[in-house]
C-alpha cells in the first residue's frame, strides 16, 4: 500500500463548478497534511495545510481532514481555468519530524472554460 | 528576496560524468531538502539538512552526496551519472518549527 494515494486523473470540471480532490494516507499517526499546486513545468507551491479534523477554508479553497478514515480532501469552489494544474497531497508522518513529508503522485485538474 | 534559487535549469550528462546541482536560499531557513520528481510521480526525498554541517539521507540517497557548509547553500553532487538519475530535481527550504516548504524552480537533468 502506498503511503499517500491520489487518483492521477485527469479530473475535468466546467468553469464555475466545484472541484473535489481526494487523498488517502496509510500512517495513522500522521500529524500534518498539505496540498501543493504544481503548474506544468513549474515547482510545487503550498496552497493549504491542515492539522485538525474538520474543514479549513481559505478563499475558494477548503481542506477537509478525517483522521479516522485517513482521508484528506481539497475542494475548489468556483473553479477557474487558472486552477488547471496538478495538485499534490503531502503528509508529515509522526516518526520523521519535519523532514519526513511524503508526497502523493498528484491529481491533474482540468477546468474547462 | 529571491527565495530558493537553483542552477543550472537544464543539463544533459553522459553516463559516468559527474556534476553538482546548486541550491541557495536567502530566507535564513534552517531546513533544506533535495527532491527528485520523475514523470507522473510524486516527489521523493533524496537528502535533507537541519542546519549547517548537518545532513542526512532521505528515501532515495543512492548515487548522490550533499554538503552544507553554510546556512544558505545546499549543493547536490552526482558522482557517476546513470540513466536512472534522469529526473527533475527540486531544492526546498523551510524554517525550523514550521511545515511550509518553499521550492526552487528545479533542474531538469537528462543522463544519456
Amino acid at each position: 500500500q502506498k503511503e499517500v494515494e491520489q487518483n492521477s486523473g485527469p479530473l475535468s470540471v466546467p468553469e464555475g463548478a466545484i472541484a473535489s480532490l481526494n487523498c488517502t494516507y496509510s500512517d495513522r499517526g500522521s500529524q500534518s497534511f498539505f496540498w501543493y499546486r504544481q503548474y506544468s513545468g513549474k515547482s510545487p507551491e503550498l496552497i493549504m495545510f491542515i492539522y485538525s479534523n474538520g474543514d479549513k477554508e481559505d478563499g475558494r479553497f477548503t481542506a477537509q481532514l478525517n483522521k479516522a478514515s485517513q482521508y484528506v480532501s481539497l475542494l475548489i469552489r468556483d473553479s477557474q481555468p487558472s486552477d488547471s494544474a496538478t495538485y499534490l497531497c503531502a503528509v508529515r508522518s509522526s516518526s520523521g519530524g519535519y523532514q519526513k513529508v511524503t508526497f502523493g503522485t498528484g491529481t491533474k485538474l482540468q477546468v474547462i472554460p | 528576496n529571491a527565495g530558493v534559487t537553483q542552477t543550472p535549469k537544464f543539463r544533459i550528462l553522459k553516463i559516468g560524468q559527474s556534476m553538482t546541482l546548486q541550491c541557495t536560499q536567502d530566507m535564513n531557513h534552517n531546513y533544506m531538502y533535495w527532491y527528485r520528481q520523475d514523470p507522473g510521480m510524486g516527489l521523493k526525498l533524496i537528502y535533507y539538512s537541519v542546519g549547517a554541517g548537518i545532513t542526512d539521507k532521505g528515501e532515495v540517497p543512492n548515487g548522490y552526496n550533499v554538503s552544507r557548509s553554510t546556512t544558505e547553500d545546499f549543493p547536490l553532487r552526482l558522482e557517476l551519472a546513470a540513466p536512472s538519475q534522469t529526473s527533475v530535481y527540486f531544492c526546498a527550504s523551510s524554517q525550523q518549527g514550521t511545515d511550509t516548504q518553499y521550492f526552487g524552480p528545479g533542474t531538469r537533468l537528462t543522463v544519456l
